[in-house]
């Protein structure tokens, strides 16, 4: 499985866009990757998920350049609400496989 | 999706006693995971739960420690026997379909071992 490399934690400003970088140089051909969300308290929770260039939903867009040696997710417009733990993860979508998870962003939204 | 509910959703216990942990899922789903997060850590994946068969265990943990069951495609259980303070953690159940991308996790057992 590739690892991830992503920044420890993160500070922001509500309203503010936020993007948060995931390096995952060692990525094989058939690897997804995947964001998920975890609240305090709560299990994570899938954000979204993308192969290249650039995915959208209603959370969040990922960005991912042609090499796929890394990926940015984008958060528009924070609210205190956004306050989270946001893994990266690569791989994990063969079937019968369970997510690895690495250390993850703490992403901490001021008002 | 799948919602998952998990009992008890925390628990205060005695060293060298065990604890059961239910996962019911409401509906049928292939795959069936553990996960044990201590605290400020990330998930560590314990095993997987195969439905009929022993588990498969993840490097560290074994089923002396985790013994797990899976009697259905709706429901597992994962008993943490002989406790002590270093099994105080979040335990959560996990789960994904063949095929699926996604996989839907559970609130969570927070376990604390005095």
């Amino acid at each position: 499985l590739a690892k991830t490399t992503q920044p420890i934690s993160m500070d922001s400003y509500e309203g503010q866009e936020v993007n948060i970088t995931c390096s995952h140089n060692n990525i094989a051909t058939n690897d997804y990757i995947t964001w998920y969300q975890q609240f305090p308290s709560q299990g994570p929770r899938f954000i979204i998920q993308g192969y290249k260039t650039k995915v959208t939903n209603e959370v969040a867009s990922l960005f991912i350049p042609a090499d796929r040696k890394s990926s940015t997710l984008s958060l528009p417009r924070v609210s205190l609400s956004d306050t989270a733990v946001y893994y990266c993860l690569v791989g994990g979508t063969q079937a019968g496989t369970a997510l690895i998870f690495g250390k993850g962003t703490t992403l901490s939204v001021s008002s | 999706s799948a919602v998952i509910s998990q009992k008890p959703s925390r628990d205060i216990c005695q060293r060298g006693t065990s604890l059961t942990i239910q996962c019911q899922v409401d509906s049928q789903v292939t795959m069936m995971f553990w996960y044990r997060q201590q605290p400020g850590q990330s998930l560590t994946l314990i095993a997987t739960a195969n439905q009929g068969s022993e588990a498969t265990y993840e490097s560290g943990f074994v089923i002396d420690k985790f013994p797990i069951s899976r009697p259905n495609l709706t429901f597992s259980t994962l008993t943490v026997s002989n406790m002590s303070p270093e099994d105080s953690s979040i335990y959560l159940c996990s789960v994904r379909d063949l095929g699926g991308y996604e996989q839907y996790f559970g609130p969570g057992t927070r376990l604390t071992v005095t």
